[in-house]
């Protein structure tokens, strides 16, 4: 099984700021097969990014992704009050597929 | 635009079989573009891939539930089902269906087409196992 790893658990930032969230699988991916997912609370999730950096229909283009191998990152160039929320990585090159345990970023 | 909806008990007896059903509108689950899914979040918890059915009845499933779940689909009802045996506290969670787009990967130069990134997911439905 795949382990993805995300860092930091959570993010304190102000609106406006740039938030750099992190991804290390444990083993190599052989492509770009990871996807991030934002979740608001009592919301279903949301994908915004697939295969790495395609961004997902109609997620603004300050959702950014990135990586390759076993390192990957998400990057929201300015916050927006809506995108503090939490934010899942997936891997879906092998299975069974696998999550990341999150990343909380919240107002600071 | 596609929407997915799950239904089911609220509540399961520890040892008994949970049984979930989602139905898809906006869109036929018997395609062979998609992949269709069930995804659990225990409460404050993160995400657990469950399973995937594909068309013409294929599944894969998460060796940690070790055989307890079957995914099916009743194509005239445009409806994914989730059974999952002999449930115990641990199985308490969110369960949410959801479509992912299907897509070649490769593997130690095999390619084969595969479930990848989930794009619809339905809004969920809790489930609490409890005596």
């Amino acid at each position: 099984e795949i382990v993805l790893t995300q860092s930091p658990g959570t993010l304190s930032l102000s609106p406006g700021e740039r938030a750099t969230l992190s991804c290390t699988t444990s083993q190599r991916l052989v492509s770009t097969y990871l996807a991030w997912y934002q979740q608001k609370a009592g919301q279903a999730p949301r994908l915004l990014i697939y295969d790495a950096s395609t961004r997902a229909t109609g997620i603004p283009d300050r959702f950014r992704g990135s990586g390759s191998g076993s390192d990957f990152t998400l990057t929201i160039t300015r916050l927006e009050p809506e995108d503090f929320a939490v934010y899942y990585c997936h891997q879906y090159g092998r299975s069974p597929r696998t999550f990341g345990q999150g990343t909380k970023v919240e107002i600071k | 635009q596609m929407e997915m909806q799950e239904s089911g008990p609220g509540l399961a007896k520890p040892s008994e079989t949970l049984s979930l059903t989602c139905t898809v509108s906006g869109g036929s689950i018997n395609t062979r573009s998609y992949y269709w899914g069930w995804i659990r979040q225990p409460p404050g918890k993160g995400l657990e891939w469950i399973g995937n059915y594909y068309f013409g009845g294929s599944t894969d499933y998460n060796p940690s539930l070790m055989g307890r779940v079957t995914i099916s689909a009743d194509t005239s009802k445009n409806q994914l089902s989730l059974s999952l045996n002999y449930v115990t506290d641990t199985d308490t969670a969110t369960y949410y269906c959801v479509r992912a787009k299907g897509c070649y990967v490769e593997y130690l130069g095999v390619v084969t087409l595969s479930a990848c990134h989930m794009d619809v997911w339905g809004k969920g439905t809790p489930v609490i196992v409890s005596s």
